[in-house]
């Protein structure tokens, strides 16, 4: 069973601060994915990564950094928090396998983060 | 580019209704397109993939096609439940690409 784990599961930040979520697989996938969740944007892609010491930006890079120190562990950082990134955040992994077009991406439960 | 449009935003029926989601996707490649749900509290997870155009995939009692004429894509259930309420996402790959490309969502709510 795919496994991906997030925390904190919920945090609650100043603005102007840091901010670090991460993110564990024991999935042993290449692919990492953060996404932020917006009621009536859906599922925004921020960072991915394909392996360790990777990371290329998404479609909403602006404000956030991404740290892929292992193939297991994915963080993303918000160097100083705004309310607007007040947003529920997911990781995901996926297999890259070379092949593998039909794979899958298995999310994380989610970290909801305010921004006072 | 690569693109997945999702129109319905929230749909609401009783039990027993018949539920029908449509997305369409646009690629120069050979998509993949999947339905993802998400139930309130959790993170989204794989409800159905579809590799090839005009045949069917199916789980749970939904069923997943895509019409390649039209580049469009579908979930349908015949007879809905409380349980159901959720929100859905329909999703693309694109061959040769390992990102995926997300609706805005369909969030569906069941009247008892």
């Amino acid at each position: 069973e795919a496994a991906v784990t997030q925390s904190p599961r919920n945090k609650v930040a100043v603005t102007g601060g840091k901010v670090t979520l991460s993110c564990n697989q024991t999935n042993n996938h290449n692919n990492m994915y953060w996404y932020r969740q917006d009621t009536g944007h859906g599922l925004r892609l921020i960072h991915y990564s394909y392996g360790a010491g990777s990371t290329e930006k998404g479609d909403i890079p602006d404000g956030y950094k991404a740290s892929r120190p292992s193939q297991e562990n994915f963080s993303l950082i918000l160097e100083l928090a705004t309310p607007s990134q007040t947003s529920v955040y997911f990781c995901a992994s996926g297999d890259a396998r070379l092949g593998v077009n039909y794979a899958e991406q298995f999310f994380g439960p989610g970290t909801r983060l305010t921004v006072l | 580019g690569d693109s997945v449009i999702q129109m319905q935003g929230q749909v609401t029926l009783s039990e027993n209704d018949f539920l029908f989601i449509n997305c369409t996707y646009s690629t120069t490649g050979y998509p993949t397109l999947f339905w993802y749900v998400q139930y309130s509290g959790e993170g989204p997870q794989l409800l159905l993939q579809v590799t090839t155009a005009n045949n069917k995939g199916s789980s749970r009692g939904f069923e997943a096609t895509y019409d390649k004429g039209t580049t469009s894509f579908h979930l349908q259930k015949t007879s809905v439940q409380e349980i159901d309420s959720a929100v859905y996402y329909c999703a693309m790959r694109a061959t040769g690409y390992q990102n995926f490309y997300f609706g805005k969502g369909t969030s569906l709510t069941v009247i008892p």
